[in-house]
């Protein structure tokens, strides 16, 4: 079953740190770019950074920009997502997601097809 | 960033309804847009890409068109377990930026 699973979420204080994990089953996991989106409570979908297969490629929100760091490790099948001086702001489920890698005509297609269940982070004092 | 305008925020239908909802791209984004389903609690899921290809496994009542800025989709008779929040999602350019959503709710 193709399958992606976050952790490390929790409650963490302003300006502290927190490391979240997406593990990857089911499919050839080096082959694919991947993404984080959070979405705040009671809000809609944010994307916050992308990750080409081969980690030459990275983008951010401008809204993290400077704060976080995307990584992978392809031997582990796994993404990272490291979030550094968090603020309240920043308190959201954090999901990621599967660049689809759709062909339609001649044209590459990257909606994001497979999702993780979540993990809530909570920037609270 | 391109600004997606997603509309109506919200409406109420009833089970066999056709409902249409709309997203409108600040600049051109060809057909690189996205319709997901999102249920209290859960991720989203995909429907469409490429503004009008069904994603496997999504039921053909789901359809989507248009190109360029503007795009819509469409479910043809509304069922039960379609009441839900959908998003659409440009993939033209990063950042990558969704519509505010649209719940639809039972009347």
């Amino acid at each position: 079953e193709v399958q992606l699973v976050e952790s490390g979420g929790g409650l963490v204080q302003p300006g502290g740190s927190l490391r979240l994990s997406c593990a990857a089953s089911g499919f050839t996991f080096s082959s694919y770019s991947m993404n984080w989106v959070r979405q705040a409570p009671g809000k809609g979908l944010e994307w916050v950074s992308y990750i080409s297969s081969s980690s030459s490629t990275i983008y951010y929100a401008d809204s993290v920009k400077g704060r976080f760091t995307i990584s992978r490790d392809n031997a582990k099948n796994s993404l990272y997502l490291q979030m550094n001086s968090l603020r309240d702001e920043d308190t959201a489920v954090y999901y990621c997601a599967r660049d689809s890698r759709k062909i339609v005509g001649a044209t590459l297609h990257d909606a994001f097809d497979i999702w993780g269940q979540g993990t809530m982070v909570t920037v609270s004092s | 960033a391109i600004r997606i305008t997603q509309s109506p925020s919200s409406l109420s239908a009833s089970t066999g309804d056709r409902v249409t909802i709309t997203c409108r791209a600040s600049q051109g984004i060809s057909s690189y847009l996205a319709w997901y389903q999102q249920k209290p609690g859960k991720a989203p899921k995909l429907l469409i890409y490429a503004a009008s290809t069904l994603q496997s496994g999504v039921p053909s009542r789901f359809s989507g068109s248009g190109s360029g800025t503007d795009f819509t989709l469409t479910i043809s008779c509304l069922q039960s377990e379609d009441f839900a929040t959908y998003y659409c999602q440009q993939y033209y350019s990063y950042p990558q930026t969704f519509g505010q959503g649209t719940k639809v709710e039972i009347k």
